[in-house]
């Protein structure tokens, strides 16, 4: 696609409940990365994926949240037993692997809420 | 690790009027600096990055950016404000042996008429 794609664009969920939430990068980027954006706070470095290496997880805040990346496109970002405090943007960006000049392209954001 | 700091969460100023938004960072080489802009509702959208020469960059919708490598700030400006310009702007940092990027807290710009 032209951008990267997150879907939903807005999740309610229970609490306990679990969640994915879906990034479809950059056609050819071959990084992709989460952050995490709460109201009023900055951006949280979750997670990003370069190639094939294994991934940097040095941002996840907790076990009940972890991310996979299937053939090196498509992320999924898995946050289970979810809680209110988990409540937040979670934005997706892509760049060009090993193009550390390159800035990121970002996505619109998943906006979860937890009840 | 690298980090970023932006000591001010709110920035206002007068339409017409000069703008300055600052940022420092902290890493353990030579930095990848840049400058994000989030208008309300919307993803980051990229404005201006420092990778190497000259330490004046110019980038967007009239936006420059001041690397100072003695100060360790990379200073976002514009000459003169338009109220379109009032968004939320977040300053960045990469270091140059990971692929890694950090953002700042952000900084809430009001530009008034």
């Amino acid at each position: 696609g032209a951008g990267v794609s997150q879907s939903p664009s807005n999740k309610v969920t229970e609490k306990g409940k679990d969640v994915e939430l879906r990034c479809d990068p950059i056609s050819g980027h071959t990084a992709l990365y989460w952050y995490r954006q709460s109201l009023g706070q900055g951006l949280e470095f979750l997670i990003y994926f370069q190639g094939n290496s294994a991934p940097d997880k040095s941002g996840l805040p907790s076990d009940r949240f972890s991310a996979e990346r299937t053939g090196g496109s498509v992320s999924t970002l898995t946050i289970q037993r979810t809680q209110q405090e988990d409540s937040a943007v979670y934005l997706c960006a892509s760049s060009l692997w090993g193009q550390y000049t390159g800035e990121l392209f970002f996505g619109e954001g998943s906006r979860l809420t937890v009840l | 690790a690298q980090s970023v700091a932006q000591p001010e969460d709110q920035v206002n100023v007068a339409e017409g009027n000069p703008l300055t938004v600052k940022c420092t960072y902290s890493v353990s080489g030579n930095p990848y600096l840049f400058w994000y802009v989030q208008y309300p509702n919307r993803g980051l959208q990229f404005l201006l990055k420092y990778i190497t020469g000259d330490n004046l960059v110019k980038g967007s919708y009239g936006f420059e950016a001041e690397f100072n490598k003695s100060q360790t700030s990379f200073h976002l400006k514009k000459p003169s404000a338009l109220v379109s310009d009032s968004a939320l702007y977040f300053c960045a940092v990469r270091d140059r042996n990971n692929n890694d990027m950090r953002f700042g807290a952000g900084t809430r710009l009001t530009v008034k008429p």
